[in-house]
């Protein structure tokens, strides 16, 4: 499986845009990039994903480089619910997304 | 309503013992999985069932087995527990293999 890469943890001011980054420099030419984050004490909850173009949906955006090497999790207005640990995870088209590797992902606090 | 739902949220037993853990997810879903997160918070997929049959084995101890009564329910029971056993297990459940996974909040479990 192709490995990402994340910074251990991130900071940012309530109310601030927050870009959090990942590279994922072997990724393949099927492989969807997926983004869950997990809050203090919950199971790990779905945020975005996308293939090739750059995506939006109510929580977050997700601006993929042109060569798939990295991608960006953008989250527009940072609130204090926001902190959590990110995830970035690789998923090969048709595989099944249970089998893949969480990693250790990034820890966004988030400052009042 | 919780959408994926497990008890217990705690779990403190001695090594040897036997112990199990449910879940039940209220969304319909075809697919169900249980995952583990060890003390340095990695997550890693141990069994999925799809439609009641077990569809990933990940390489764990044969004191695991997972039972799914129906599509909407699987447990985990453990035999002989072990001090290795300690950690927090999450079931979750996605439309489909390759489907967005809902996460429950969690079983802490501490083998003492």
């Amino acid at each position: 499986d192709a490995k990402t890469t994340q910074p251990n943890s991130m900071e940012s001011n309530e109310e601030e845009p927050v870009h959090l980054p990942c590279n994922h420099s072997t990724i393949s030419g099927t492989d969807y990039i997926h983004w869950y984050r997990q809050l203090p004490s919950q199971g790990p909850e779905y945020v975005i994903h996308g293939l090739t173009s750059n995506v939006n949906n109510r929580m977050a955006s997700l601006a993929i480089a042109e060569d798939r090497k990295s991608s960006t999790l953008i989250l527009h207005r940072a609130t204090l619910r926001d902190a959590a640990v990110y995830y970035c995870i690789l998923s090969p088209r048709g595989s099944t997304l249970g089998r893949l590797y969480f990693g250790r992902g990034t820890q966004l606090t988030v400052w009042p | 309503d919780t959408a994926v739902s497990q008890t217990p949220k705690y779990l403190v037993t001695q090594m040897g013992n036997d112990k199990s853990i449910k879940c039940e997810q209220n969304l319909g879903h075809d697919t169900m999985y249980w995952y583990k997160q060890d003390s340095k918070k990695f997550l890693k997929i141990m069994f999925s069932y799809n439609n009641k049959e077990l569809i990933i084995n990940e390489t764990v101890p044969n004191r695991f087995s997972p039972k799914s009564p129906d599509k909407a329910h699987l447990n985990l029971h453990i035999n002989s527990l072990e001090l290795g056993d300690s950690a927090v297990y999450f079931c979750a459940s996605s439309q489909e293999l390759r489907g967005k996974l809902f996460f429950g909040s969690g079983t802490q479990l501490s083998v003492l």
